[in-house]
């Protein structure tokens, strides 16, 4: 199995751009995670998905910060207008069932610097 | 509400030594208890879970974890560290009664020297 793809691996953009993240889990897992990771706040979930649909959203920190899962095998996390603060290693993580006592399989990460 | 802490923010040990990482957490009833690593530039992998039944659970590369209910600890240990163990470790807790929401720890960095 490749395991959890994400990409782009490192995004570098301006204040201001939209940014979009991608990210394909496991085949067959119906749990999707997005986590942002930062030195200052550690890592943080913003938001779960099951059977494609948001179950919790609540870490999302703002509009400006979307995410979707049109299909078992794709989601997106969208930030528009990007601000230098969001500068973080974003992680999609999958994991088969909705029991926590599952394994969540993460993403190598996404790199995403706003200047 | 639960939570996770994990005292030591870094750790230094000579090859061949060995480790043990502290992990306290806060929550009413046992929570389920993971370790993951995250090597340098890379995602977060799995160690070792707890979740019911011996306390001393056993993981992948050589790692071992003791829950003590008493002491609400749950903490990582590995008789002798390899070069290759230099990575961040985080301990996370998971409330057995919700959807399996994760709270991490601050995270531990493990310098290994020759």
């Amino acid at each position: 199995d490749a395991g959890v793809i994400q990409s782009p691996r490192h995004e570098v953009t301006e204040m201001g751009q939209e940014v979009t993240l991608r990210c394909k889990p496991i085949s067959g897992h119906n749990s999707l995670f997005w986590y942002r990771q930062t030195m200052m706040r550690g890592l943080e979930l913003l938001i779960y998905f099951n059977n494609n649909v948001p179950i919790d959203d609540s870490g999302m920190p703002e509009d400006r910060f979307s995410a979707k899962m049109p299909n078992a095998s794709f989601s997106t996390l969208k930030i528009q207008p990007s601000e230098p603060r969001d500068s973080a290693v974003y992680f999609c993580a999958s994991r088969l069932g909705t029991s926590g006592s599952h394994e969540q399989y993460f993403g190598p990460g996404t790199r995403l610097t706003v200047t | 509400a639960q939570s996770v802490t994990q005292p030591d923010i870094h750790i230094t040990v000579s090859e061949g030594a060995s480790l043990e990482l502290r992990c306290n957490y806060s929550y009413g009833a046992t929570p389920y208890l993971f370790w993951y690593v995250q090597s340098p530039g890379q995602g977060l992998q799995l160690l070792l879970k707890y979740f019911s039944g011996d306390t001393l659970v056993q993981g992948i590369k050589g790692f071992e974890a003791e829950f003590k209910r008493s002491q609400s600890s749950f903490n990582l240990r590995k008789p002798s560290v390899h070069w290759s163990d230099a990575a961040e470790y985080f301990c996370a807790v998971g409330a057995p009664d919700s959807w399996g929401k994760l709270q991490f720890g601050a995270g531990t960095q493990v310098v290994v020297t020759p």
